[in-house]
């Protein structure tokens, strides 16, 4: 079955820490997409990555960077050098590629608190 | 480039109405799916529709219903509202699906009193 883990619920650095949330996933599928949404207190969430099953390459974007490892199953994200403005709940998510589950499986979320 | 467009914002509805909620996607997404989040249940997928027809449906009752027009705007419906009811809701829209990536909406806060 499809699960998302996100164990850590809430987290709390000061400025210019850095932060590594964590996400382990599950599924039976070879092909699936992985993703990691932010979500400000606004409500939206933001779209931050998608990585596909295949493509194991770590990704950095700025101050972000994703660690994809297939063998543990896990994706996990981190924010070198945290800012005030990234404090968000984060949700890394799944998808598979199997006809008709077209939807994203989300974890239950990290809430993170940067304070100044 | 315009965003995913939820009408309205916020509602506020009393036990047993029902209540349509309104979603435009992005210029040229054909995919709209829809999700609700509640502190207890997290984010959970309602149903996404392509090209006006339902692909997928999530675990809820047949109260949530939904639809999708020619020119891809998308509203769900909920009926005989029940207090758990209250929750965000939002809509995603990708040209394709879900593996593709989605773009959310801000969402509808409903509150069902």
């Amino acid at each position: 079955a499809q699960k998302v883990t996100q164990a850590q619920t809430e987290i709390s650095v000061v400025e210019k820490e850095d932060v590594t949330l964590d996400c382990v996933y599950e599924t039976r599928d070879t092909t699936y997409y992985l993703f990691w949404y932010k979500q400000p207190p606004s409500g939206e969430l933001v779209f931050l990555i998608r990585r596909n099953s295949f493509d194991e390459q770590n990704e950095i974007s700025g101050r972000y960077s994703w660690n994809f490892q297939k063998s543990t199953s896990s994706f996990n994200f981190t924010i070198t050098a945290s800012q005030v403005v990234d404090s968000a709940v984060y949700f890394c998510a799944l998808s598979e590629a199997i006809k008709g589950t077209d939807k994203l499986i989300f974890g239950t979320g990290t809430r993170l608190q940067v304070f100044p | 480039k315009a965003g995913v467009t939820q009408t309205p914002r916020y509602l506020i509805k009393t036990r047993g109405q029902q209540v349509t909620l309104s979603c435009s996607p992005i210029s040229g997404h054909r995919s709209v799916s829809w999700y609700q989040q509640t502190p207890g249940q997290g984010l959970q997928f309602l149903f996404e529709y392509f090209s006006e027809t339902q692909r997928n449906k999530g675990n809820f009752p047949g109260r949530f219903s939904g639809r999708q027009f020619s020119n891809s705007r998308s509203e769900m419906n909920v009926s005989t509202l029940e207090l758990g009811d209250s929750a965000l809701y939002l809509c995603a829209s990708s040209q394709t699906g879900a593996y593709y990536g989605y773009t959310f909406g801000s969402g509808t806060r409903l509150t069902v009193v």
